[in-house]
This record gives C-alpha cells, sequence and structure tokens, in this order.
C-alpha cells in the first residue's frame, strides 16, 4: 500500500505565476480531500472530489483556485495568478476504506510564493 | 457549518505527567471524533478516534472521552515522554455524510524532558 502520493513536496513560484499540486490516492480508492494548512496554522477543508466529480468545493476560494479529478490520473489543485498569502502547505487525504471514518494523509506540498 | 474549538493552543509538561487537550464542536449530528498527530514538516497521522456511541476509548498512554450531551471531547496522554511533543489536531465528521473532516486550531504540545 503506497499510500497517499503527492507531488511536488516542494513547489516555489513568483507571484502571477500558476502553480499545480497533484495527488494519487490510496490504491484503489476514488475520493480524495484537499486541506490547506497556513503557516503555523490548522487544517482547512478545501475541497472533495471523486474520480470526475466535485462533492463539496465549499472550501474553496472563490477565485484563482479549481480543483480536478479525472478518470484517468492524479486529482489535480491548481492556483492561478498566485500571490504570497496562497503560500501554505497543501495536504490530500483518501479515505482508508470501510466505514472507519478515517482519512490518510499524504505527506503535503508546500508551495512558496516569492 | 460545523465549529470546531480547541484548547489549549500550545501545552508545556514534565516528561512523565499528564496532558489534557479538549475539543468542542456545534453540530449535534457528529459522529466520529479523530486526534491527529504532525510532527514538525511531516504529514498528520491518526492516533486515536472514537465514535459517538462510545464514550471512552483507551489505547496504551492515549484516551479519548467524549460527552455528547456537552458536545466535546479530550485527548489524554499518560506518562508524556519527549517523543510526544508534536502539534495535535482534534477533528469532527459532521452530518452531511461526506466524510469532510473539520479540524480544531491546534494544540503544540512540549514535553520537557
Amino acid at each position: 500500500n503506497a499510500g497517499v502520493m503527492q507531488n511536488p513536496r516542494h513547489l516555489v513560484r513568483r507571484r502571477g505565476q500558476e502553480a499545480r499540486l497533484r495527488c494519487s490516492p490510496m490504491k484503489g480508492h476514488s475520493h480524495v480531500y484537499w486541506y490547506r494548512q497556513l503557516p503555523e496554522e490548522g487544517l482547512k477543508f478545501m475541497v472533495y472530489l471523486q474520480k470526475e466529480n466535485i462533492i463539496d468545493e465549499s472550501g474553496m476560494p472563490k477565485e484563482r483556485f479549481s480543483a480536478e479529478f479525472p478518470k484517468e490520473g492524479p486529482s489535480i489543485l491548481r492556483i492561478q495568478q498566485v500571490v504570497r498569502g496562497d503560500s501554505a502547505a497543501y495536504f490530500c487525504a483518501s479515505p482508508t476504506g470501510g466505514n472507519t471514518g478515517e482519512l490518510f494523509f499524504g505527506e503535503g506540498s508546500r508551495l512558496t510564493v516569492l | 457549518g460545523e465549529n470546531v474549538e480547541q484548547h489549549p493552543s500550545t501545552l508545556s509538561v514534565q516528561e512523565g505527567d499528564s496532558a489534557v487537550i479538549k475539543c468542542t464542536y456545534s453540530d449535534s449530528a457528529s459522529n466520529y471524533f479523530p486526534w491527529y498527530k504532525q510532527e514538525l514538516g511531516k504529514r498528520p497521522q491518526l492516533i486515536i478516534d472514537i465514535r459517538s456511541n462510545v464514550g471512552e476509548k483507551k489505547d496504551q498512554r492515549i484516551a479519548v472521552t467524549l460527552n455528547k450531551t456537552a458536545k466535546h471531547f479530550s485527548l489524554h496522554i499518560t506518562e508524556t515522554q519527549p517523543e510526544d511533543s508534536a502539534v495535535y489536531f482534534c477533528a469532527v465528521a459532521g452530518s452531511s455524510n461526506t466524510g469532510k473532516l473539520i479540524f480544531g486550531q491546534g494544540t503544540t504540545l512540549q514535553v520537557k524532558p
């Protein structure tokens, strides 16, 4: 079980550029949750997706942020025209299966906006 | 939506002492209450969880208690060790049935040798 795979682990962008973060859930699973963790803060829910479908995007900022989970390939969190305030760790999580309710987190992608 | 408050934000104890972290939540229909530990630069990892049909659960030095009437739950760590130093997050799965977890603000625990 390779767990939840996220890449890149670290990403540096200049203001105005685009950032793309990728997440592959646990093998055999088709649901992912994206969370954002600002420096020294908690985990804020952003979006919940299953393949080809956005289930809950209530935590997504209204502008510049989008997420998708295509039929083939990883889920992608896309941030357009990044600003310094977007600097954070972005975690992806996958349900572990069964009916436990547990979410298993990836190692995160740390975005730094210069 | 669900609101989760966690206290204290920082906690410093001597090695061997106990540590208690408390969380309150707002949605009385919430039914799943996990605790995650996050070491510096690492991913959050589940350490213990409890469901709404259980009042207390213990796993070695870690225990969680749940009071559904008062809508609060607590993490108890006994015989603390320096490796327990980390940030601890409580979370709540609400009634929306999406499996989404809402997290508390976190508690930074420092265990002094």
